[in-house]
């Protein structure tokens, strides 16, 4: 099973700023790679997929980068909307498809 | 616009068996590339993929779960379901139905249902 870790734990964020999520892999998964954020009291919704597409309806601020174990999502101006976990999820070697813990990005 | 909706008891007897249903409205179940799943995440924790079915039949699970779980699914009802026999209050947990995207072998979740809290307990 390939253990999928995140940094940092919490990221703590001015409005209008960049943040900078790391997502790192036991072993390499290509670009088999997806971010997910979810808000609370809400389900998660997939804003990455392929390590860099933006799924549909998912605003050009958001960006994703890297292959095979280390991986970062930038938000490039932090908005309201933005504050949330994070989580990042490997398909290339499955099952298990298998989720890192979360980074949550708060309000600094 | 496709949706998802997860229905069933919100309360399970620890050793009994957890039973959800997800209705699927606005798009057919049997769809080709597309698979359908289970998610949970207990209380303040991670998200654990579960298992997930084909309109087929077709399943893949967990293997820390599979020993314990089922998946159906019911076109005709344009439906599918999860079983978890022998529950304990470690599978206390909010439980996601969600569309799997699987062209060629990819395996992410592109549409989820809003979630369901299940509680074990007695």
């Amino acid at each position: 099973e390939i253990v999928m870790t995140q940094s940092p734990a919490t990221l703590s964020v001015s409005p209008g700023e960049r943040a900078t999520l790391s997502c790192r892999a036991s072993q390499s998964v290509n670009y088999n790679l997806a971010w997910y954020q979810q808000k609370p009291g809400q389900a998660p919704s997939l804003v990455i997929y392929g390590a860099s597409t933006r799924a549909t309806g998912i605003p050009a601020r958001f960006s994703g980068s890297g292959f095979g174990t280390d991986f970062t999502l930038t938000i490039s101006s932090l908005q309201s909307e933005d504050f949330a976990v994070y989580y990042c999820q490997q398909y290339n070697d499955w099952p298990p498809v298998t989720f890192g813990p979360g980074t949550t990005v708060d309000i600094k | 616009q496709l949706q998802l909706q997860e229905s069933g008891p919100g309360l399970v007897k620890p050793s009994e068996t957890l039973s959800l249903t997800c209705t699927v409205s606005g798009g057919s179940i049997s769809r080709s590339n597309y698979y359908w799943g289970w998610i949970r995440q207990p209380p303040g924790k991670g998200l654990e993929w579960i298992g997930s079915i084909y309109y087929s039949g077709s399943t893949y699970y967990n293997p820390s779960l599979k020993s314990r779980v089922t998946i159906s699914v019911d076109t005709a009802k344009n439906q599918f379901s999860l079983s978890l026999r022998s529950v304990t209050a470690a599978d206390t947990a909010v439980y996601y139905c969600v569309r799997v995207m699987y062209p060629t072998g990819l395996f992410y979740f592109d549409c989820w249902g809003q979630g369901t809290l299940v509680t074990v307990s007695s």
